[in-house]
């Protein structure tokens, strides 16, 4: 069965500060998804990671993906208050049917 | 431009009422999925349908039923609904060519 954990869980910190979210998961799997998801919104997609060592970036988001370590990042550089939700990466199972499973999310605060 | 369409965003039922959640998308795309959110513990599979005539049971299936009526829609039937099924909906469907789930806005449901 596959896993996949983030961590932290809970983040909060200051404006203009860095920080990584990490995303582990627990088998084999070369296509990996983030996803940003704001109090009472959907969920909206932000990176979609297609192979090892892709590395995608929009304005101060960053991520990337190592497959062989199984773990994806997405770093955040000089946060700013914006930036504050929720963020969720998906693993896809590439075996049999399509699915994607989902981290329990990393509810990020940024203060001014 | 629609994408994924879900009605209805609110519903208070009763313990052992039965309701149905709609879900259609305008994308063309083969594949669409029913999730719930739940606090700490991110998104999970529910049903999904790989494409029109299909469909498959995910993490969680127990209680609930679907329709993939064509290509279209993907509905969520409650038959007897319990206090444990309140929670967030999400209906998505999913891109071929990049494996994104496109969602949509959800359905906020309370068993009383």
């Amino acid at each position: 069965e596959l896993k996949v954990e983030q961590n932290p869980l809970f983040l909060s910190m200051q404006e203009g500060k860095n920080y990584t979210i990490y995303c582990n998961y627990s088998t084999t799997s070369d296509r990996l998804y983030w996803y940003r998801q704001d109090p009472g919104k959907s969920l909206e997609s932000l990176f979609v990671l297609l192979s090892n060592g892709a590395v995608k970036q929009e304005g101060r988001l960053m991520a990337s993906l190592d497959t062989k370590a199984r773990l994806s990042t997405l770093h955040i550089t000089a946060a700013v208050h914006d930036l504050s939700a929720t963020y969720f990466c998906a693993v896809d199972i590439t075996q049999g049917a399509q699915k994607l499973v989902f981290g329990q999310g990393t509810r990020l605060t940024i203060n001014p | 431009n629609a994408g994924v369409t879900q009605t209805p965003k609110f519903q208070v039922l009763k313990t052992g009422q039965s309701m149905t959640l709609q879900c259609a998308q305008d994308m063309n795309h083969n594949s669409m999925y029913w999730y719930r959110q739940d606090p700490g513990m991110g998104l999970r599979l529910i049903y999904y349908s790989a494409s029109e005539g299909t469909t498959d049971k995910g993490e969680v299936p127990n209680g609930y039923n679907v329709s993939r009526l064509n290509k279209r829609e993907f509905s969520l039937r409650l038959e007897s609904a319990a206090p444990s099924q309140t929670s967030v909906y999400f209906c998505a469907s999913r891109s071929e060519n990049t494996g994104e789930l496109f969602f949509g806005e959800g359905s906020r449901l309370t068993v009383l």
